[in-house]
Order: structure tokens, then sequence, then C-alpha cells
């Protein structure tokens, strides 16, 4: 069946542009999570969210980070006032459930530069 | 601070040598453990989990869990040139995945 997938896969913009980044988890899983990962580091957890609400938003970074997941399937990622240090490669996974037990499944990631 | 600490490498093996990647977390309630890998420029893709104390085995990859010295590692036998990537140990428990740096590994034909 189809993985996850995002979208834009690159996307270029200018400090203080608002950006959205998108992400169609795979079919029929609940537990939705966004990441950032910079180069030579590992992804670092943004949020996760069980069905439509926001489960866990402890690693947003600051107030210009926000995500919604309106029907509990397609999330977005939004930035507001974007700032040069926002840039990196922003991964999306989804899981069955959020169980600890559970593997998630990581989609190919959108590379936001901001200049 | 809930971390995952991993050797950065690179980790350099031989053809068909074992190549073995450590880990340490320092989250006592972390239960499942999980290895990546991850190729240049592209995602994490799952290798192995392992939630219980001791080794699990799949294929030419074998996980090791040791809870009480916080340890998780990951054995590569018959390495091969195409398992030259990063590899990312992540732990999750009552906190969302935390992952670790990740260690690149070469293995050299």
């Amino acid at each position: 069946g189809a993985g996850v997938s995002q979208t834009p896969s690159n996307k270029v913009t200018e400090k203080g542009k608002y950006v959205e980044l998108r992400c169609d988890p795979i079919s029929g899983h609940t537990a939705l999570y966004w990441y950032r990962q910079s180069l030579g580091q590992g992804p670092e957890f943004l949020i996760y969210f069980q069905g439509t609400g926001a489960a866990d938003d402890s690693g947003l970074p600051n107030d210009r980070f926000f995500a919604v997941r309106p029907e509990g399937s397609v999330s977005t990622l939004k930035i507001q006032r974007t700032e040069r240090g926002d840039s990196a490669v922003y991964l999306c996974a989804s899981s069955p459930t959020s169980g600890v037990q559970e593997t998630q499944y990581f989609g190919p990631g959108t590379r936001l530069l901001v200049l | 601070q809930k971390e995952v600490e991993q050797n950065s490498g690179p980790l350099s093996v031989p053809e068909g040598a074992i190549a073995s990647l450590n880990c340490t977390y320092s989250d006592r309630g972390s239960q499942s453990f999980f290895w990546y890998r991850q190729y240049s420029g592209k995602s994490p893709e799952l290798i192995m989990f392992i939630y219980s104390n001791g080794d699990k085995e799949d294929g030419r990859f074998t996980a090791q869990l040791n809870k009480a010295s916080q340890y998780v590692s990951l054995l590569i036998r018959d390495s091969q040139p195409s398992d030259s990537a990063t590899y990312l140990c992540a732990a999750s428990g009552n906190t969302p995945l935390v992952f670790g740096k990740g260690t690149r590994l070469s293995v050299i034909a």
C-alpha cells in the first residue's frame, strides 16, 4: 500500500515568510508525528496527533510553529515568520496507534531552506 | 533531558565483517527501542525494534538490549557495501521517540 507522503519535497522561502508543509499518513494510521532533522543530527520531535487532537506538542520550538489535523488524516505544519534557523528537513511519520511499541513509518520529508 | 547517545563514527568495516553499533539512553522509563537506517538524503527506515532484555535476531541483524545498563546495540553480520548508511537508535517510553544523532557506517568492499 501507499506509504507516508509529504509535499512539497523542497521549499525555498525568504526570511519572514509563512510556509505550510503537508503530510498524508498511511491509510488507517491514527497517530501522526512531525520531526525536524538538521544536518548531522537525528530527528527531533515536534508534535504528535492521536486522531484529530494534538496529544503532545512539547517539541514545538516556539509559537511560530503550529500544526493541525482537522479530519484525523492529513496534517499541515505551519511556520510563521520563518527564520534562517528553521532550515531543516521536516519529517512526518505515522503509526497504527500511538502505543509505545508501535513502529513509526516515515515519509520522504520536506527540505525547507529559508534564505 | 531525555537523551540517546551514539558514537557518530564513521565506523568502517570490511565487507563480510560484523559491524557493531552501540547506543545508550538516559531515561529509565524507556520501554521500546528502535534501530532505523538512513541513507544520505533519504528518510529513516525501520531495521529492527526490541522491547525485552536479551537478543533479537532478524536475518543478518541482531539487536541487543540491556535495560540495567541502559544499553542497546545492533550487530550486522556479513556486512555489505549496501549497508553503508547512518544508523539511528531511538527510545520510546512515556514520551515520544527520542533519537540519537546516528552512527555513520561505511562498509569497504
